[in-house]
């Protein structure tokens, strides 16, 4: 089954700490996306990624720091510079990087709460 | 500025009415994508429907239609028959096509009672 899977559901962080979100896509798609739900809000983004080893900030990046060394995984760490994590975090992927025409799907999703 | 306006922020009906969620975009841009997702209480964003911004064709896909009018800049959803499992919230969005990003509207919550 082709998908996009993100890990882990819930994921709680302690003031000063550094967390990863893992994000993997068995799509063969080219480009990958991080985006950031606020309650009651729509989606914003953090980082996108075109191609491995190449990615961009997006809207609300400070705070966060992504990688891409593969091209089905697509990291996302909330480090302790981001002052106000919670939220639900969704990963997203398209087709072709360099098109900007490609829909994007998103994977299940990751709620963070800090302790 | 680009921006997407979803005025209904929640919504109620009773099982086998029709309901229309509205949408309202802004952009200067000529070419551009509008897309409808689904989000039920599980969290994960369901695609629904992507239009061009050059395609005014309306689309009916089961008990979904959508309504795409560039005269008035809206893009609106409707649910023909409604059913408790079309209960869930509502995103419209637009991307153009010069940009990588989906900006959203901030959603429409929709409860179909039995």
């Amino acid at each position: 089954d082709g998908g996009i899977t993100q890990s882990p559901k819930y994921l709680f962080r302690k003031e000063g700490q550094n967390v990863t979100l893992s994000c993997e896509q068995n799509l063969n798609h080219d480009a990958m996306y991080w985006y950031r739900q606020d309650p009651g809000q729509g989606l914003r983004l953090i980082y996108y990624s075109q191609i491995v080893n190449d990615f961009q900030k997006g809207d609300i990046a400070e705070g966060y720091s992504v990688s891409r060394e593969k091209k089905e995984s697509f990291p996302l760490t909330v480090t302790s510079a981001q002052k106000n994590p919670t939220a639900f975090y969704l990963c997203a992927s398209s087709a072709a990087g360099s098109s900007r025409r490609e829909t994007q799907y998103f994977g299940p999703g990751t709620r963070l709460l800090v302790l | 500025a680009q921006k997407v306006t979803q005025a209904q922020t929640e919504i109620s009906v009773v099982e086998k009415e029709d309901v229309t969620l509205d949408c309202v975009y802004e952009t200067r841009d000529t070419t551009y994508y509008l897309f409808w997702y689904k989000q039920p209480p599980s969290g994960e964003l369901v695609f629904l429907i992507r239009r061009n911004s050059f395609d005014e064709q309306n689309e009916i896909s089961g008990r979904y239609s959508w309504n795409f009018q560039k005269s008035t800049s809206s893009f609106n959803f409707t649910i023909t028959a409604s059913q408790v499992v079309d209960s869930a919230v509502y995103f419209c969005a637009l991307k153009m096509d010069s940009s990588y990003k989906l900006i959203f509207g901030s959603g429409t919550r929709l409860l179909v009672r039995p």
